[in-house]
């Protein structure tokens, strides 16, 4: 049972432009969500969060938007750098499991 | 650099051996999660630890997987009598239950341990 999904599995971005990685989940009882970016030989890295009582999040060139009624969030990149080719996962914890739960990632690649 | 670091990077064994694998947490985290990834997917959870009580197991983790953590330090994961599935990426992450909030939901990861079961 796959609780969060990403169903892009990889996606190419012009420098400078925006990156738009999707994220979908079933359960809605998740309390955060959490984006991690791999590089490779790597473990993940935190990006950013956002509470399920939010619609938006903001950290410099990230922002993260959520949309519980479509169990739907998205992660925005303005403006692309190459430095951001990575994986990115899209994770969702259960403050009642104590548990994050990933997705299968998506591999971002910004063309310089 | 209090980050939490992973012992040994790479391992190569052969298949029925037994093998372990450490990860030291950052100091001030009390609870500590493995995982497990292997290519084309997300971390796996296979088990954590609030201070020295393992609290989860999953049920990815055989009984040939042990884990411990013994003082609530570092923990080991080992791996008896490998099997080429075993190959993957073995991740070790730490995260702090002391306040709520995404502060608690946020783990920080190690480099993993990469093994490869011949």
């Amino acid at each position: 049972d796959q609780q969060v999904k990403q169903n892009s599995p990889s996606l190419s971005v012009q420098e400078g432009r925006i990156s738009i990685l999707n994220c979908d989940y079933t359960n809605s009882m998740f309390d955060y969500f959490l984006w991690y970016k791999k590089y490779p030989a790597e473990g993940p890295t935190f990006l950013i969060s956002i509470s399920s009582i939010k619609d938006k999040n903001e950290d410099g060139r990230f922002t993260v938007f959520l949309n519980k009624s479509a169990k739907h969030l998205s992660l925005h990149i303005v403006p692309s750098q190459p430095g951001d080719s990575a994986v990115y996962f899209c994770a969702a914890y259960s403050g009642g499991y104590q548990k994050v739960t990933f997705g299968t990632g998506t591999k971002l690649q910004v063309i310089p | 650099d209090t980050g939490v670091s992973q012992d040994p990077r790479h391992k190569i064994t052969k298949r029925g051996q037994n093998v372990t694998f450490r990860c030291d947490p950052i100091s001030e985290h009390n609870r500590l999660y493995w995982y497990r990834q292997t290519l084309g997917q997300g971390p796996e959870f296979l088990t954590y630890f609030q201070n020295e009580a393992q609290l989860e197991k999953s049920r990815l983790l055989s009984d040939r997987f042990s884990a411990e953590r013994p003082k609530g330090s570092f923990s080991t994961l080992e791996i008896q009598r490998t099997e080429q599935g075993d190959s993957a990426m073995y991740l070790c992450a730490s995260s702090s239950s002391v306040l709520a909030g995404p502060i608690a939901a946020t783990q920080y990861f190690g480099p993993g341990t990469r093994l490869l079961v011949l």
